[in-house]
This record gives structure tokens, C-alpha cells and sequence, in this order.
């Protein structure tokens, strides 16, 4: 069973608005972690926030916040204030367990085309 | 802040011939690393974990023998593509976190990408 699921394949989005990249996941331990990372053309996995299951409040880190909904198990970034630059893929992801050791491995999600017009 | 970094960037070989790529972390050390491979507008997939000292962990489906996986120190490990097919063109990155640090962020290198004519 897929584990970390993204609908949306593509998205576009005008400069300077705010947009929603949508995750769900799916896992039975109690202690998880999801990450959203930015992936250009070039290949490179850029971190962009991470939000521990047991965390009280949503994760925040410049532009970037995530929506954390435990009870629906959904992880949706979002990006306010688009700028050109941000056109990438966008993968979600998940650590399952404590962190530490082999745990550190992440599940990643299909994955989200932003494309952000002018 | 924690560095890994990765090497060659981008490599091309003959088909049949063996590969290397290393996977550095510069500043802390990785008792584990992971190894994933990414097809052409796919995700990332896990193919192993490395362990510093003791031998690999693969994840179903990979083909331990063709995918070789060293960890003999606590910043190195090697991923070497043995006998290389053109099936295995592909972008290969690796990550690790710090040994003693929180989980919340795991860096990756900058991938390797990996063209078998």
C-alpha cells in the first residue's frame, strides 16, 4: 500500500499568490516524521521543512508552512508569496519511527510539477 | 550547517564496465547512509541502506551483486554499479544524517547522474 500519496501531478500558480501542494500519508507508528523537499531541474534535493508527528504546531520556515492535520493524516505545504523561482518538482516524505540509525531512510511521494507564471 | 556531497556528478560508461559513486558527508559523521535512485520523471526510491562497518541493507527488488555498497568510514560510502547496462541510466542520490542529531532534517548530495551507452 502506497504510503505517502500526492494527487496532484501539476500545478500552476501566479506570481506573488499563495499555493497548496497536497500530501497524505498512511502509517500505523505513533512516531513519524514528513519532510517536503524542492527538487529543480538540476537534480538536487533541497529541505524545505520537516513536521514530527508529535509536534503541537504546524511548521513554518520562511515562506514555506505546512498544514498538519494528524487526524486526517495529511501534510499539505504550503507556499505563499509564488515566485518565479520556485518552479520545481516537489516530493513529500516520510520517516517512520524514531529518528536515528536505519530509520532515517524516507518513503517519498510521486511528487507535485509547480510551475509558477508570471 | 551538515554538507553531504557527492561524486562524480554526472559520469557516462560502457556497457558492461563498473562505476563508482561516493557519497561524502563533510562536517559530521553517518553511521548510515541511503542510497535511492530516481528514474526520468519518477520518485526517489530507496534501493539500500549503508551501514559504517557491517554490510548493506537492500531493499527488495535490488540486486545486491550489481549494486555494491562500501561504508568503511564514518564519512564515506561507495555505491558501485557493477557490469552496467543501459537500464541502469538513472540519477542516483544519497543522504545521511548526523549521528547524534534530531531527524529532522536528513541532507541529501547533490545526485549523480549515471548514462550507460
Amino acid at each position: 500500500a502506497q504510503k505517502i500519496t500526492q494527487t496532484q501531478p501539476g500545478m500552476f500558480v501566479q506570481e506573488k499568490e499563495a499555493v497548496t501542494l497536497d500530501c497524505t500519508y498512511d502509517t500505523s507508528d505513533p512516531s513519524y516524521g514528513l519532510f517536503w523537499y524542492k527538487q529543480p531541474s538540476s537534480g538536487e534535493m533541497i529541505f524545505l521543512i520537516y513536521q514530527g508527528s508529535y509536534d503541537q504546531q504546524n511548521a513554518t520556515e520562511g515562506r514555506y508552512s505546512l498544514n498538519f492535520q494528524k487526524a486526517r493524516k495529511s501534510a499539505n505545504l504550503v507556499i505563499s508569496a509564488s515566485q518565479l523561482g520556485d518552479s520545481a518538482m516537489y516530493f513529500c516524505a516520510m520517516r517512520e519511527g524514531r529518528y536515528g540509525g536505519a530509520t532515517n531512510k524516507l518513503i517519498f511521494g510521486t511528487g507535485t510539477l509547480l510551475a509558477v507564471q508570471p | 550547517g551538515a554538507v553531504v556531497s557527492q561524486h562524480p556528478s554526472r559520469v557516462i560508461c560502457k556497457s558492461g564496465t563498473s562505476v563508482k559513486i561516493e557519497c561524502r558527508s563533510l562536517d559530521f559523521q553517518a553511521t548510515t547512509m541511503f542510497w535511492y535512485r530516481q528514474f526520468p520523471k519518477q520518485s526517489l526510491m530507496l534501493m539500500a541502506t549503508s551501514n559504517e562497518g557491517s554490510k548493506a541493507t537492500y531493499e527488495q527488488g535490488v540486486e545486491k551483486d550489481k549494486f555494491l555498497i562500501n561504508h568503511a568510514s564514518l564519512t564515506l560510502s561507495t555505491l558501485t554499479v557493477t557490469s552496467a547496462h543501459p537500464e541502469d541510466s538513472s540519477f542516483y542520490i544519497c543522504s545521511a544524517a548526523e549521528a547524534l542529531r534530531s531527524g529532522n532534517t536528513i541532507y541529501f548530495g547533490e545526485g549523480s547522474w549515471l548514462t550507460v551507452v
